[in-house]
């Protein structure tokens, strides 16, 4: 089992303030992904990120692979209420054929 | 396109009841997964599949089965519903292992 942990299971912040979240695990990956999902419905890819050290933006979010792409961290600059959500971490086998959620880090954004 | 499709929305069982969770993707798909998430937690792998006539254990695969006859459904087994089974489910497809996987709006399962 390859298990994935994520840091801070939750998190309370106010509009503007900048957070990190991050996934931790002793398994490396082929690639890993981010995924956000509300309530009542399923998870929305954000980014997938495949090569160790690789930085991604996606407007205020930035996402990084450890170098050893066994970890992984998502940054939001400046959070806003929209932010609000689950988000998960979601590694993918070195063999390519398993997708494990990491326990995901609940974000709440106060306006 | 419907996507992935997931049948029923919300279910329940008494215990030591059966049921099979349907799932199915117009996406040509080779890609296929079941996962439960309790309550505020993540998702946990279940079975998954990389094409018709193949199949394989997850992370908590006890209490469940699968098959996969076809690209487009992957259904779930539930042979003896208990208590422990109470979740929500999500099937998911994709099609190869860097792109998105998409997801079902879930089936939200309560065992009594």
């Amino acid at each position: 089992t390859q298990l994935l942990e994520q840091s801070p299971q939750f998190l309370s912040i106010q509009e503007g303030e900048n957070l990190t979240v991050y996934c931790n695990s002793s398994s490396v990956f082929s690639s890993l992904q981010w995924y956000r999902q509300e309530p009542g419905e399923g998870p929305v890819l954000l980014v997938t990120v495949v090569t160790g050290g690789e930085v991604k933006k996606l407007k205020r979010l930035t996402f990084q692979f450890g170098d050893a792409r066994k970890d992984s961290s998502l940054h939001i600059t400046a959070a806003q209420p929209g932010d609000t959500g689950l988000y998960l971490c979601a590694g993918v086998s070195r063999a390519g054929n398993m997708l494990t959620f990491g326990g995901g880090t609940r974000l709440m954004v106060k306006p | 396109n419907a996507g992935v499709t997931q049948t029923p929305k919300f279910r329940i069982l008494k215990i030591g009841q059966s049921m099979t969770l349907q799932c199915a993707q117009d996406m040509n798909h080779n890609y296929m997964y079941w996962y439960r998430q309790d309550p505020g937690m993540g998702l946990k792998l279940i079975y998954y599949s990389v094409g018709a006539g193949i199949t394989d254990k997850g992370e908590v695969p006890n209490g469940y089965n699968v098959s996969r006859s076809t690209t487009e459904d992957f259904p779930l087994r539930l042979e003896l519903a208990a208590p422990s089974q109470t979740s929500v489910y999500f099937c998911a497809s994709r099609w190869d292992p860097l792109s998105e996987a998409f997801f079902g709006q879930g089936t939200r399962l309560t065992v009594v």
